[in-house]
């Protein structure tokens, strides 16, 4: 399978903390993209990070990419309620076959 | 509104019966995928298609299948030959090209009864 993995599985936080979620690929890439489904939705993108990119930010999303160890993290800083939802990774392969992880769902308490 | 549209939301079928679930984009995108999400999990590849009357297989094709006559269609049959079809499905497009994003609908619930 090409698919990634994303750590851990379930993670469940107060409002107000951070969130850092995790994912893991198999193969080379040409980027790394992440995101977001709520609660039998269809998934909405939510931040691409290239191949020769390290960091990027997005609002209170910073998405980082170490391409020796095949891994990539989201931080969502200041979660809220609304951010309850499940992340997932995809890693296009031959630029747009996109496979996706598992995922991490985000459980962000009141 | 440009996007894409699944329908229906909800689908229930019966043993034995072939049922076709519609995929619809208006986004004008080459590429169009199937998935199927089973409950807790990721998502896992059906076929995906790059051009108008081209498909392909993804990792779980066996019991499925597809037809891309047009460009803003990628309808997804699944067959009795599909053991286990109780599933969520999820129709995904996005344009030909390096760092492009997949768009996805809203998905249909498809359960055998």
């Amino acid at each position: 399978s090409q698919q990634g993995e994303e750590d851990p599985q379930a993670l469940s936080i107060q409002e107000g903390e951070n969130a850092t979620m995790n994912c893991s690929y198999k193969t080379s890439i040409n980027n790394l993209q992440w995101y977001r489904q709520n609660s039998g939705r269809g998934l909405v993108h939510l931040i691409l990070i290239r191949s020769n990119e390290r960091e990027k930010h997005s609002g209170r999303l910073r998405v980082t990419l170490d391409t020796s160890k095949k891994s990539s993290s989201l931080l969502i800083t200041a979660s809220r309620a609304a951010d309850t939802a499940s992340y997932f990774c995809a890693n296009p392969v031959n630029f747009n076959k996109f496979y996706f992880g598992s995922g991490t769902k985000l459980n962000v308490k009141p | 509104d440009g996007g894409i549209t699944q329908s229906p939301k909800y689908l229930f079928r019966k043993e034995g019966q072939n049922v076709t679930l519609s995929c619809e984009q208006n986004l004008n995108h080459d590429a169009m995928y199937w998935y199927r999400q089973d409950p807790g999990q990721g998502l896992r590849l059906i076929y995906y298609s790059q051009i108008v009357n081209d498909f392909q297989k993804g990792d779980i094709a066996e019991g499925y299948s597809v037809s891309r006559e047009k460009k803003e269609s990628f309808p997804l049959t699944v067959t009795s030959a599909q053991k286990n079809p109780t599933a969520f499905y999820l129709c995904a497009s996005s344009p030909q090209g390096r760092d492009t994003e997949a768009f996805f609908g809203q998905g249909t619930r498809l359960t055998v009864v």
